[in-house]
Parts: C-alpha cells; sequence; structure tokens
C-alpha cells in the first residue's frame, strides 16, 4: 500500500517552460514534505520542504505546493533548465519519523 | 567534508554469499538509515538506527541485519545472499525530527 503516490514515471519539457512534479499521499497524519532530485549514480539530494502548516514554500527556481485537503503536492520549477533533468522523489514524513518516498518521476529538459 | 560514505560503490555476489555494506557519516548525525530503490519502487527503508545503539525494522527488512557500531558508522550485511536483493543500496543520515536526510552515493549490488 503505497502511502505516497508519483503517477507520471516521466515528464519533458523544454527548456525555459514550467516543469510541474505532482505527488499524492493516503496518510493524513503526514505533517512534514520533502522533495529530493537525483542524478544517475548518486544519491538523492534534498531540494525544498513544506510543512504541512503552510501551503507553499518558495527557494529560488523552485516552489513547493501542498494542499492537503487534497493531500496533494507539486513541485514547480520556473524556468526549467537542462541541469533539472533528475529523478525527483517526493517523500513524507509523520511525527518527525520515517521518511516514506514516493517512485519517483524522471524529468527531462530538452534544450 | 565527505557527508555520508559507501563503501563498496559495486559488487557482484553468488547466490548464498554473504556481504557487509559499510556506511560512515561525518556529521554528528544522530540517526542513520539504509534503503534499497528498485525500478518503480522508489526508496523503500530497510533498517534505520534512531541513535546510537538502537536499531528498528523498516519496511522491506527480511534477509537483512544492521550494526550501528558507533554514532559514526551502520552497516548492512546480506547473511545468504538472493537474486532477488539485486539492487542498488542507500545509506542515509539526519537529525530528526524534522531534518533533511543526506543520502550517500549508494551501493549497486548484483546478486548472480
Amino acid at each position: 500500500d503505497q502511502q505516497v503516490k508519483q503517477n507520471s514515471p516521466s515528464l519533458s519539457v523544454q527548456e525555459g517552460r514550467i516543469s510541474i512534479l505532482n505527488c499524492d499521499y493516503t496518510n493524513s497524519m503526514f505533517d512534514y514534505f520533502l522533495w529530493y532530485k537525483k542524478y544517475p549514480a548518486e544519491g538523492p539530494t534534498f531540494l525544498i520542504s513544506i510543512s504541512s502548516i503552510k501551503d507553499k514554500n518558495e527557494d529560488g527556481r523552485f516552489t513547493v505546493f501542498l494542499n492537503k485537503s487534497a493531500k496533494h503536492l507539486s513541485l514547480h520549477i520556473v524556468p526549467s533548465q537542462p541541469g533539472d533533468s533528475a529523478v525527483y522523489f517526493c517523500a513524507a514524513i509523520s511525527q518527525g519519523n520515517k521518511l516514506v518516498f514516493g517512485a519517483g518521476t524522471i524529468l527531462r529538459v530538452k534544450s | 567534508n565527505a557527508g555520508v560514505t559507501q563503501t563498496p560503490k559495486f559488487q557482484v555476489l553468488k547466490t548464498g554469499q554473504s556481504m557487509t555494506l559499510q556506511c560512515a557519516q561525518d556529521m554528528n548525525h544522530n540517526s542513520m538509515y539504509w534503503y534499497r530503490q528498485d525500478p518503480g519502487m522508489g526508496l523503500r527503508l530497510i533498517y534505520y538506527s534512531a541513535s546510537e545503539g538502537t536499531t528498528d525494522k523498516g519496511e522491506v527488512p527480511n534477509g537483512y541485519n544492521v550494526s550501528r557500531l558507533n554514532k559514526r558508522e551502520f552497516s548492512l550485511r546480506l547473511e545468504s545472499a538472493a537474486p532477488s536483493q539485486t539492487s542498488v543500496y542507500f545509506c542515509a543520515s539526519r537529525d530528526p525530527p524534522y531534518q533533511p536526510q543526506h543520502f550517500g552515493d549508494g551501493t549497486r549490488l548484483s546478486i548472480l
């Protein structure tokens, strides 16, 4: 039973346009959400996070939106760059405990 | 600043062989984790150690054992490797409750 779902295995976007990666969750006890980025042959690296008391967090080109009523979060990358091409994992934490990861979305930014 | 270091980076085993994957972190984190990554399944937690001296099972612990040797080191052991354990293994560390995890670069393990 996947508690964190990333339903799009891949996404292709033109350089300069917006990339939107989506994530849905089922556990209402999740209170903190994170996005990780992973390049081939490297470990995941932390990108951005959001607490359940917020609905938006922004860091440069990256913005995460949280819709608690829909149990949905999204990562927006504007503008997208070729170096953003990677696998993006959504993750969730409940009460400071373990992280639960989604299956990941492969983003390809075409130049 | 090395962060999280995993050894080895690659390994090929035969079914039934044993193997220990090593992980060390230099960030003085209390919590350490072992994950496996398989295609289409994201990262699944095998075992974790919330603090030195404690270990707990994660989502997929069968066939694995762990040792939290000290605050820096957390090893993962396969006692009798099986082809189903072919995967990429990641070690991570953090300080709870809401700090992000820092990951090593992984160990790619193939079991024939």
